[in-house]
């Protein structure tokens, strides 16, 4: 079966410019979650989407990051103006709302974004 | 607020001997508490979890945690470690969003 999926699986981009990270999470999984981890850290929450309800954006770090869920299914998370400090490898995760996987994560393979 | 404290960076153990990879929490309420690993070049894989019952809970790749209440803790355990188990070790604690911790490296020397 298809995990997680995300794209691009790298990129690179000029400090100032925009990017757009997709995730495409796993076929009826309610729960999606993004995630920066930079290099050899820990994970770093960035926004938690759950069904219909209002995300949870709590971890965003700036104004210039933002995330969107369309049809309760695909991800994109949106870096605006890009500083090198947003370096990392973005995850992105979803989750079954019931059953024997009830709350265990699965991650996709991240993008690794590199700002120059 | 939530928190997660693994209080080791890394841990070195010998190939056959028991690890133990530490983890304490802070919630309030009833925890949910996860083991996730990332082993190199790989993406984060649930290992195991604790939601409700037996304080022993038995995981992927012959792994254990042990949920103690008392001592706000939920160590990872196995009684043989492989060379293959190297990796970076997170537990999380989940309240509605997870929190994560920051990480043990584990080496298993041969």
């Amino acid at each position: 079966g298809a995990g997680v999926s995300q794209s691009p699986s790298n990129k690179v981009t000029e400090k100032g410019k925009d990017v757009e990270l997709r995730c495409d999470p796993i076929s009826g999984h309610t729960a999606l979650y993004w995630y920066r981890q930079s290099l050899g850290q820990g994970l770093e929450f960035l926004i938690y989407f759950q069904g219909n309800s209002a995300p949870d954006k709590s971890g965003l770090p700036s104004d210039r990051f933002s995330a969107e869920r369309t049809g309760g299914s695909v991800s994109t998370l949106t870096i605006q103006r890009t500083q090198q400090e947003d370096s990392a490898v973005y995850l992105c995760a979803s989750s079954s709302p019931g059953g024997t996987a009830l709350y265990e994560q699965y991650f996709g393979p991240g993008t690794r974004l590199t700002v120059t | 607020a939530q928190s997660v404290a693994q209080p080791e960076d890394q841990v070195n153990v010998a190939e056959g001997n028991p690890l133990t990879v530490k983890c304490t929490y802070s919630v309030s309420g009833n925890p949910y508490l996860f083991w996730y690993v990332q082993y190199p070049n790989r993406g984060l894989q649930f290992l195991l979890k604790y939601i409700t019952g037996d304080n022993l809970v038995k995981g992927s790749y012959g792994f254990e945690a042990e949920f103690n209440k008392s001592q706000t803790s939920f160590h990872l355990k196995k009684p043989s470690a492989l060379v293959s188990d190297s990796a970076l070790y997170f537990c999380a604690v989940r309240d509605m969003k997870y929190i994560f911790g920051t990480g043990t490296r584990l080496k298993v020397l041969a």
